[in-house]
């Protein structure tokens, strides 16, 4: 199975501060389609997750522009460009590409 | 708009089943498959297993292989997912999402396993 790690666990910011998430996979997500499916994941406390980027670093409907995603290969990153307070939660990478789809362990994001 | 609407929660104890649906409406049901991802109390995310709503194939975790049925009835457009021989650490909330990538979510299903 494709071993997901996301670094830091936890992520203290604060307000109007920029924070950025790394996602690791121990190979590579390039499918054989020539797509990576690379996603980013949200879950704000007591709700369902949400997705916010697919494919690496393409945006859903409705996701704020301070929200993008990007890399390639193994390595990636989900970057918030000036953190607010409704952006606490726990944020997910997960890959696509391969059979069983894989989660990281989460990253929570907190005002400091 | 895509809905996914999943079954209440359940309490149940250790050797028993479940079977929680996800009623999906505001899209051509058999045109996208649904995962389930299941999350314990206070973890991560953790994939159990895939079924296409065109077909009825199938791909579950290796982990979860010979207790979990995924099913669909498309008269319905509802998919279920059927955890059989429950344990204490199947103790989770468990979602239903739709392709492609997950892109949608159900509102989850609290299952929990006690004696």
């Amino acid at each position: 199975d494709v071993v997901m790690t996301q670094s830091p666990l936890s992520l203290p910011v604060t307000l109007g501060q920029p924070a950025s998430i790394s996602c690791r996979s121990s190979q590579s997500l390039v499918h054989s389609d020539g797509n990576t499916y690379l996603n980013w994941f949200q879950q704000r406390p007591g709700q369902s997750p949400r997705r916010l980027i697919y494919k690496v670093s393409n945006r859903d409907s409705g996701v704020p522009d301070r929200f993008s995603g990007s890399g390639s290969g193994t390595d990636f990153t989900l970057k918030i460009s000036r953190v607010e307070a409704e952006d606490v939660g726990v944020y997910y990478c997960m890959q696509g590409t391969h059979w069983p789809l894989t989660f990281g362990g989460g990253t929570k994001v907190e005002i400091k | 708009q895509v809905q996914l609407v999943q079954s209440g929660a359940e309490v149940k104890k250790p050797g028993a089943s479940v079977k929680v649906s996800c009623k999906a409406s505001g899209y051509t049901f058999t045109s996208y498959g649904i995962s389930w991802v299941r999350q314990a109390p206070g973890q991560g995310l953790e994939w159990m297993g895939w079924i296409s709503a065109y077909n009825g194939n199938t791909n579950y975790a290796q982990k979860l292989q010979g207790r979990v049925t995924m099913t669909t009835d498309t008269s319905t457009s509802t998919a279920y997912m059927e955890l059989r021989s429950l344990r204490s650490d199947d103790t989770a909330v468990y979602y239903c999402a739709r392709e492609p990538s997950l892109n949608y979510w159900g509102q989850g299903t609290l299952v929990t396993v006690s004696s």
